[in-house]
C-alpha cells in the first residue's frame, strides 16, 4: 500500500524555521516527482513547491520562492521542505503528495494526510 | 499563469441527484491535462479525475469528467451521502500547476 507520512509541523514564531518531512512507502520512491500543497484555514489549496524523481528540477511558488527549499533523499525515501523566514500567512496544513511521473506533466495521485504548521507570535 | 474558475461556489443537492460542476481556464490546457479532486472535511484531498475523463484507481463510474480546452466538468450521476465534499479542479500541463478555488457539493 502507498503511504505518505508527513511530520515536522508546529507552532513557530514569525521570522523562525521549520523543517517538514514526508516518509514514503509502498512504491519506487526514486521513480516518481514529488509535491508539497498546502491549505490554509477555510481556504483552497495552493501547490507550494515541487521536485522531479532524480531531484535535479525543482518548483517554488512565487510566495514561498527563497525562503522555502525542498529535498528529497532517494536513499531514505524521504521528502522534505525546509522552510525559513516563516511569516503569518505560511499558517496552512502542508500536505505531501506523490507524482504520477517522474517529472513534467504530473498530477498527485496519493496524498498524505497532512501536518499543520503555525507561525504566530 | 493559467487561471481555473469553479463553478459554482456551492452547490446544494439532495442524494441521489445529479451534481455538475464546472472548471473554466484562462488559456486551453493542452493535452486535457486536468485533474479532479475531491476533499472532505478534515482529510486529505484524493485523486478522481485525471486526464479530464480517466477515473482514478477505485473511483466509483457514477464520477465523471469531461472537457477539453478550457471547459471542463465534473459530474456526479447520482449523490451518495458519502460525496458530499469539496472538489477541485487543477491543471498539470505546464506550470505553475494550479489549482481552482472549488466547489462545495452540500446536502441540501
Amino acid at each position: 500500500e502507498v503511504q505518505l507520512l508527513e511530520s515536522g509541523g508546529g507552532f513557530i514564531q514569525p521570522g523562525g524555521s521549520l523543517r517538514l518531512s514526508c516518509a514514503a512507502s509502498g512504491f519506487t520512491f526514486n521513480s516518481y516527482a514529488m509535491t508539497w500543497v498546502r491549505q490554509a484555514p477555510g481556504k483552497g489549496l495552493e501547490r507550494v513547491s515541487g521536485i522531479s524523481a532524480s531531484g535535479a528540477s525543482t518548483y517554488y511558488a512565487d510566495s514561498v520562492k527563497g525562503r522555502f527549499t525542498i529535498s528529497r533523499d532517494n536513499s531514505k525515501n524521504t521528502l522534505s521542505l525546509q522552510m525559513n523566514s516563516l511569516r503569518a500567512e505560511d499558517t496552512a496544513v502542508y500536505y505531501c503528495a506523490k507524482g504520477s511521473q517522474e517529472y513534467g506533466y504530473y498530477y498527485m495521485d496519493v496524498w498524505g494526510k497532512g501536518t499543520t504548521v503555525t507561525v504566530s507570535s | 499563469e493559467i487561471v481555473l474558475t469553479q463553478s459554482p461556489g456551492t452547490l446544494s443537492l439532495s442524494p441521489g441527484e445529479r451534481a455538475t460542476l464546472s472548471c473554466r481556464a484562462s488559456q486551453s490546457v493542452s493535452s486535457s491535462y486536468l485533474a479532479w479532486y475531491q476533499q472532505k472535511p478534515g482529510q486529505a484531498p484524493r485523486l478522481l479525475i485525471y486526464g479530464a475523463s480517466s477515473r482514478a484507481t477505485g473511483i466509483p463510474d457514477r464520477f465523471s469528467g469531461s472537457g477539453s480546452g478550457t471547459d471542463f466538468t465534473l459530474t456526479i450521476s447520482r449523490l451518495e451521502p458519502e460525496d458530499f465534499a469539496v472538489f477541485y479542479c487543477q491543471h498539470y500541463g505546464s506550470s505553475p500547476k494550479t489549482f481552482g478555488q472549488g466547489t462545495k457539493v452540500e446536502i441540501k
